[in-house]
């Protein structure tokens, strides 16, 4: 199976920060990665799909990049609704595996 | 509007059995692969199971091939989980999703979700 690790597991910021999460594919998915947000309690959300598209719906300041083996979900701006689990997952074979996940806490 | 509501969680001694179920509603069901993940406590999110829109194909998870069976009756809109030989590792919120297609492909994303049910396996 492809294997997906996040950089960093966690990372504290403040609202209004900019923050950029890394996830990176143990071999090349082109751009067949997805991003979900993950609040405590909930389901996960998702949010951005091949890589770089954005779900309806998504607030824009939310943005993805990367293809091949590494790629980036970057939110801007950070809003208090914004603090929960993200994950990437690809989606270029079956089982479409997770990343483990980047806890984005409130400093 | 989407909606995907599971039962049937709940506690269980290891080596018995527990079928979960998935009730949609909003979308044309038939149209759709669904899917379970499944998230132990703390932990991250794992995919134990594919189902094509027909049920032609289906995938398993190697933690879960020949226990668990993924199954799917159109005609009442249900997704289900047959799980049977259960283990302690087996404790987890699981989690119904519907697949954007079809049925999995490049490109597949998992874009709407129940609530979860929860499986605790323990003596």
């Amino acid at each position: 199976d492809i294997q997906m690790t996040q950089s960093p597991s966690s990372l504290s910021a403040s609202v209004g920060d900019r923050v950029t999460i890394t996830c990176r594919a143990s071999q090349s998915i082109s751009s067949y990665l997805n991003w979900y947000q993950q609040t405590p309690g909930k389901a996960p959300k998702h949010l951005i799909y091949d890589a770089s598209t954005l779900r309806s719906g998504v607030p824009s300041r939310f943005s993805g990049s990367g293809s091949g083996t590494d790629f980036t979900l970057t939110i801007n701006s950070l809003q208090p609704e914004d603090f929960a689990i993200y994950y990437c997952q690809h989606s270029y074979s079956i089982p479409g595996t997770f990343g483990q996940g980047t806890r984005l806490e409130i400093k | 509007q989407v909606q995907l509501v599971e039962s049937g969680g709940g506690v269980v001694q290891p080596g018995r059995s527990l079928r979960l179920s998935c009730a949609a509603s909003g979308f044309t069901f038939s149209s759709y692969g669904m899917l379970w993940v499944r998230q132990a406590p703390g932990k991250g999110l794992e995919c134990v199971a594919v189902i094509w829109n027909d049920g032609s194909n289906k995938y398993y998870a190697d933690s879960v091939k020949g226990r668990f069976t993924i199954s799917r009756d159109n005609s009442k809109n249900t997704l289900y989980l047959q799980m049977n030989s259960l283990r302690v590792e087996d404790t987890a919120v699981y989690y119904c999703a519907r697949d954007s297609s079809s049925g999995w492909y490049g490109g597949s994303r998992f874009d709407y979700w129940g609530q979860g049910t929860l499986l605790t396996v323990s003596s």
